[in-house]
Protein backbone atom coordinates (compact mmCIF):
# COMPACT_ATOMS: atom_id res chain seq x y z
CA UNK A 1 0.00 0.00 0.00
CA UNK A 2 0.87 3.67 -0.94
CA UNK A 3 3.12 5.58 2.46
CA UNK A 4 4.51 8.70 3.41
CA UNK A 5 6.83 8.87 6.14
CA UNK A 6 8.18 12.01 7.97
CA UNK A 7 11.31 11.01 9.66
CA UNK A 8 10.28 11.94 13.13
CA UNK A 9 8.06 13.45 15.11
CA UNK A 10 9.81 16.64 16.75
CA UNK A 11 12.67 17.82 16.04
CA UNK A 12 14.84 20.41 18.43
CA UNK A 13 17.55 22.60 17.37
CA UNK A 14 19.65 25.57 18.01
CA UNK A 15 18.76 28.83 16.77
CA UNK A 16 21.51 29.81 13.54
CA UNK A 17 22.01 25.97 12.96
CA UNK A 18 20.53 24.18 9.71
CA UNK A 19 17.59 22.15 10.41
CA UNK A 20 17.01 18.82 7.91
CA UNK A 21 13.58 16.92 7.78
CA UNK A 22 12.66 14.15 5.89
CA UNK A 23 10.53 12.45 4.20
CA UNK A 24 10.09 9.09 2.38
CA UNK A 25 7.43 7.08 0.69
CA UNK A 26 6.55 3.59 -0.80
CA UNK A 27 4.32 2.73 -3.86
CA UNK A 28 4.14 5.95 -5.48
CA UNK A 29 5.33 7.70 -8.58
CA UNK A 30 4.34 11.24 -7.46
CA UNK A 31 3.83 13.78 -10.24
CA UNK A 32 5.25 16.27 -7.71
CA UNK A 33 6.19 16.82 -4.05
CA UNK A 34 5.14 19.79 -1.67
CA UNK A 35 6.50 20.71 1.47
CA UNK A 36 4.06 22.76 3.80
CA UNK A 37 4.31 24.90 6.94
CA UNK A 38 1.56 24.55 9.43
CA UNK A 39 1.08 26.57 12.90
CA UNK A 40 -0.89 25.69 15.76
CA UNK A 41 -5.06 26.04 14.20
CA UNK A 42 -4.32 26.83 11.11
CA UNK A 43 -4.69 25.77 7.82
CA UNK A 44 -1.16 24.64 5.75
CA UNK A 45 1.34 27.35 4.03
CA UNK A 46 2.57 26.18 0.97
CA UNK A 47 6.45 26.69 0.66
CA UNK A 48 7.65 25.02 -2.41
CA UNK A 49 6.95 22.36 -4.89
CA UNK A 50 9.50 20.14 -6.61
CA UNK A 51 8.79 18.01 -9.49
CA UNK A 52 9.91 14.39 -10.52
CA UNK A 53 12.32 15.48 -12.38
CA UNK A 54 13.84 18.01 -10.24
CA UNK A 55 16.76 17.71 -8.00
CA UNK A 56 16.46 20.59 -6.03
CA UNK A 57 14.77 23.35 -5.66
CA UNK A 58 15.96 26.83 -3.14
CA UNK A 59 13.56 30.18 -1.94
CA UNK A 60 15.32 31.97 0.62
CA UNK A 61 16.42 29.85 3.16
CA UNK A 62 14.99 27.02 2.24
CA UNK A 63 16.32 24.33 0.54
CA UNK A 64 14.63 21.22 -0.81
CA UNK A 65 15.71 17.79 -2.76
CA UNK A 66 13.50 15.24 -4.38
CA UNK A 67 15.61 11.43 -5.20
CA UNK A 68 13.00 9.46 -6.80
CA UNK A 69 15.25 6.64 -6.97
CA UNK A 70 15.63 6.39 -3.05
CA UNK A 71 11.93 7.93 -2.59
CA UNK A 72 13.07 10.60 -0.47
CA UNK A 73 12.68 14.23 -0.29
CA UNK A 74 14.93 16.39 2.29
CA UNK A 75 13.65 20.08 3.36
CA UNK A 76 16.60 22.19 4.71
CA UNK A 77 16.48 25.40 6.52
CA UNK A 78 19.34 27.15 6.96
CA UNK A 79 20.28 30.20 9.58
CA UNK A 80 17.37 28.80 11.41
CA UNK A 81 15.31 31.30 13.54
CA UNK A 82 12.59 30.71 16.67
CA UNK A 83 10.15 32.23 14.05
CA UNK A 84 10.76 29.05 11.83
CA UNK A 85 9.15 27.03 15.07
CA UNK A 86 6.05 24.90 13.30
CA UNK A 87 4.56 21.92 11.97
CA UNK A 88 6.14 21.09 8.40
CA UNK A 89 3.82 18.34 6.20
CA UNK A 90 5.65 17.17 3.11
CA UNK A 91 2.63 15.98 0.32
CA UNK A 92 2.85 14.27 -2.84
CA UNK A 93 0.02 15.33 -5.60
CA UNK A 94 -1.10 11.56 -7.68
CA UNK A 95 -0.70 11.66 -11.02
CA UNK A 96 -2.96 9.16 -12.32
CA UNK A 97 -6.70 7.48 -12.31
CA UNK A 98 -9.17 8.47 -9.77
CA UNK A 99 -6.66 9.89 -7.47
CA UNK A 100 -5.38 12.30 -9.96
CA UNK A 101 -4.51 15.34 -7.96
CA UNK A 102 -5.07 13.83 -5.08
CA UNK A 103 -2.69 15.21 -2.10
CA UNK A 104 -1.37 12.59 0.00
CA UNK A 105 0.32 14.07 3.40
CA UNK A 106 2.62 12.68 6.16
CA UNK A 107 1.94 13.27 9.79
CA UNK A 108 3.93 16.03 10.07
CA UNK A 109 7.61 16.95 11.74
CA UNK A 110 7.27 19.29 15.07
CA UNK A 111 10.24 21.65 14.32
CA UNK A 112 10.97 23.70 17.55
CA UNK A 113 14.21 26.34 16.83
CA UNK A 114 16.00 27.27 20.30
CA UNK A 115 17.22 30.51 21.35
CA UNK B 1 -2.90 35.33 2.60
CA UNK B 2 -4.22 32.58 0.79
CA UNK B 3 -7.04 34.51 -0.41
CA UNK B 4 -9.20 31.14 0.59
CA UNK B 5 -11.64 31.70 3.05
CA UNK B 6 -13.95 29.18 5.32
CA UNK B 7 -16.89 29.61 7.31
CA UNK B 8 -17.48 28.83 9.83
CA UNK B 9 -14.51 29.24 11.87
CA UNK B 10 -15.23 26.77 15.30
CA UNK B 11 -18.57 24.78 15.64
CA UNK B 12 -20.36 22.25 18.19
CA UNK B 13 -22.47 19.75 16.85
CA UNK B 14 -24.11 17.08 18.17
CA UNK B 15 -23.84 12.67 17.42
CA UNK B 16 -26.48 12.24 14.41
CA UNK B 17 -26.85 16.18 13.33
CA UNK B 18 -25.77 17.25 9.50
CA UNK B 19 -23.35 19.96 9.36
CA UNK B 20 -22.62 22.69 6.54
CA UNK B 21 -19.23 23.83 6.19
CA UNK B 22 -18.26 27.15 3.60
CA UNK B 23 -15.55 27.33 1.44
CA UNK B 24 -14.30 30.68 -0.77
CA UNK B 25 -11.59 30.10 -3.36
CA UNK B 26 -9.52 32.03 -4.95
CA UNK B 27 -10.65 33.59 -7.48
CA UNK B 28 -9.73 32.01 -11.54
CA UNK B 29 -9.27 28.86 -9.08
CA UNK B 30 -11.67 26.05 -10.53
CA UNK B 31 -10.50 23.49 -8.23
CA UNK B 32 -12.03 22.87 -4.83
CA UNK B 33 -10.36 19.91 -2.81
CA UNK B 34 -11.45 19.13 1.45
CA UNK B 35 -9.40 17.16 3.67
CA UNK B 36 -9.68 16.44 7.07
CA UNK B 37 -7.20 16.80 9.80
CA UNK B 38 -7.27 14.94 13.23
CA UNK B 39 -4.99 16.37 15.94
CA UNK B 40 -1.59 15.12 15.34
CA UNK B 41 -2.31 14.13 12.06
CA UNK B 42 -1.75 15.34 8.38
CA UNK B 43 -4.75 16.26 6.21
CA UNK B 44 -6.84 12.95 4.63
CA UNK B 45 -7.78 14.09 1.11
CA UNK B 46 -11.82 14.29 1.32
CA UNK B 47 -12.98 14.76 -2.33
CA UNK B 48 -12.09 17.38 -5.20
CA UNK B 49 -14.88 19.19 -7.13
CA UNK B 50 -13.38 20.45 -10.85
CA UNK B 51 -15.73 22.58 -12.43
CA UNK B 52 -19.20 21.81 -9.72
CA UNK B 53 -18.05 18.12 -10.76
CA UNK B 54 -16.76 15.59 -8.31
CA UNK B 55 -12.93 14.87 -9.66
CA UNK B 56 -12.00 12.19 -7.23
CA UNK B 57 -12.58 10.84 -3.36
CA UNK B 58 -10.78 9.52 -0.37
CA UNK B 59 -11.94 6.60 1.71
CA UNK B 60 -14.56 8.79 3.23
CA UNK B 61 -18.43 7.29 3.20
CA UNK B 62 -21.13 8.77 1.20
CA UNK B 63 -22.98 10.73 4.13
CA UNK B 64 -20.07 13.40 2.96
CA UNK B 65 -20.81 15.50 0.24
CA UNK B 66 -19.72 18.58 -1.33
CA UNK B 67 -21.07 21.10 -3.72
CA UNK B 68 -19.06 23.70 -5.70
CA UNK B 69 -20.92 26.81 -7.55
CA UNK B 70 -19.56 28.83 -10.53
CA UNK B 71 -18.89 31.42 -8.39
CA UNK B 72 -16.01 30.00 -6.75
CA UNK B 73 -17.78 28.99 -3.19
CA UNK B 74 -18.18 25.15 -2.40
CA UNK B 75 -19.44 23.32 0.40
CA UNK B 76 -18.79 20.25 2.47
CA UNK B 77 -21.82 18.43 3.94
CA UNK B 78 -21.57 15.60 6.85
CA UNK B 79 -24.85 13.88 7.74
CA UNK B 80 -25.61 11.74 10.63
CA UNK B 81 -22.25 13.63 12.66
CA UNK B 82 -19.96 10.55 14.56
CA UNK B 83 -17.63 11.91 17.70
CA UNK B 84 -14.78 10.86 15.08
CA UNK B 85 -16.06 13.27 12.95
CA UNK B 86 -14.79 15.96 14.87
CA UNK B 87 -11.22 17.42 13.36
CA UNK B 88 -9.83 20.52 11.86
CA UNK B 89 -11.48 20.83 8.28
CA UNK B 90 -9.38 22.32 5.23
CA UNK B 91 -10.27 23.31 1.86
CA UNK B 92 -7.90 24.33 -0.61
CA UNK B 93 -7.76 25.65 -3.99
CA UNK B 94 -5.91 25.13 -7.24
CA UNK B 95 -6.35 26.52 -10.99
CA UNK B 96 -6.32 22.67 -12.11
CA UNK B 97 -5.63 19.60 -10.09
CA UNK B 98 -2.28 19.00 -10.68
CA UNK B 99 -1.33 22.69 -9.44
CA UNK B 100 -0.02 23.88 -6.48
CA UNK B 101 -2.96 23.63 -3.65
CA UNK B 102 -3.80 26.98 -1.47
CA UNK B 103 -5.09 26.05 2.11
CA UNK B 104 -7.79 28.47 4.03
CA UNK B 105 -7.61 28.14 7.92
CA UNK B 106 -9.76 25.63 8.57
CA UNK B 107 -13.21 24.85 10.46
CA UNK B 108 -12.45 23.53 13.67
CA UNK B 109 -15.52 21.06 14.09
CA UNK B 110 -16.38 19.11 17.60
CA UNK B 111 -19.39 16.52 17.69
CA UNK B 112 -20.46 15.84 21.27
Amino acid sequence: SQKIEQNSEALNIQEGKTATLTCNYTNYSPAYLQWYRQDPGRGPVFLLLIRENEKEKRKERLKVTFDTTLKQSLFHITASQPADSATYLCALADAGGTSYGKLTFGQGTILTVHP
Amino acid sequence: ETGVTQSPTHLIKTRGQQVTLRCSSQSGHNTVSWYQQALGQGPQFIFQYYREEENGRGNFPPRFSGLQFPNYSSELNVNALELDDSALYLCASSRTSLETQYFGPGTRLLVL
